[in-house]
């Protein structure tokens, strides 16, 4: 089943306490994305990236950081978590940056 | 960069009735726009997108229409029904740029 694969679903921690949030896909996709979802802002970019070793910084990108060192996976990085990171986040992928994105079921960050 | 606005903010219909939401953009490069449906706790899903050299396209009872001279681009569902409420963004991308959503359209679908 193509699928786009996030961990943990939901996560409470601390300020300060580095963490991870794992993302794959099983398509093949070259492109992959992180989103931040929050009431009234839609969903905001965080990075994208257009192929393995290539990432940009979408709309948001101060606080967190990404890397791809395979297709498949793109985890996102919050190396020191603060409460303003507290937010419902979705990783995408698609075939390439003009394509239809597919996305995963969501990580719910809540950082105290 | 792009700056997509989504209007209105929320939306509501008798079931039956038909709906409209419009979104504008800046970026004059932006080729590709897809519209995305969100049911409560759920992903955003693709429901329909259109691309820059096209300027009407039709799936079932949903539509979107593009105007590239103004810049903006509509969501048009007709014979709502109750599994229509849900919320609703459009979003925008040149090519090598970043997704750009609005900010969404909350759809309520009256009995």
């Amino acid at each position: 089943e193509a699928q786009v694969t996030q961990n943990p679903r939901y996560l409470i921690t601390v300020t300060g306490k580095k963490l991870t949030v794992t993302c794959s896909q099983n398509m093949n996709h070259e492109y992959m994305s992180w989103y931040r979802q929050d009431p009234g802002l839609g969903l905001r970019q965080i990075y994208y990236s257009m192929n393995v070793e290539v990432t940009d910084k979408g709309d948001v990108p101060e606080g967190y950081k990404v890397s791809r060192k395979e297709k498949r996976n793109f985890p996102l990085i919050l190396e020191s978590p603060s409460p303003n990171q507290t937010s419902l986040y979705f990783c995408a992928s698609s075939r390439s940056g003009e394509q239809p994105q597919h996305f995963g079921d969501g990580t719910r960050l809540s950082i105290l | 960069g792009e700056n997509v606005e989504q209007h209105p903010s929320t939306l509501s219909v008798q079931e039956g009735d038909s709906a409209v939401i419009k979104c504008t953009y800046s970026d004059s490069a932006s080729n590709y726009f897809p519209w995305y449906k969100q049911e409560l706790g759920k992903r955003p899903q693709l429901i329909i997108d259109i691309r820059s050299n096209v300027g009407e396209k039709k799936d079932q009872r949903i539509a979107v229409t593009l105007n590239k001279t103004a810049k903006h681009f509509s969501l048009h569902i007709t014979e709502t029904q109750p599994e229509d409420s849900a919320v609703y963004f459009c979003a925008a991308i040149a090519y090598g740029q970043n997704f750009v959503f609005g900010p969404g359209t909350r759809l309520s679908v009256l009995p």
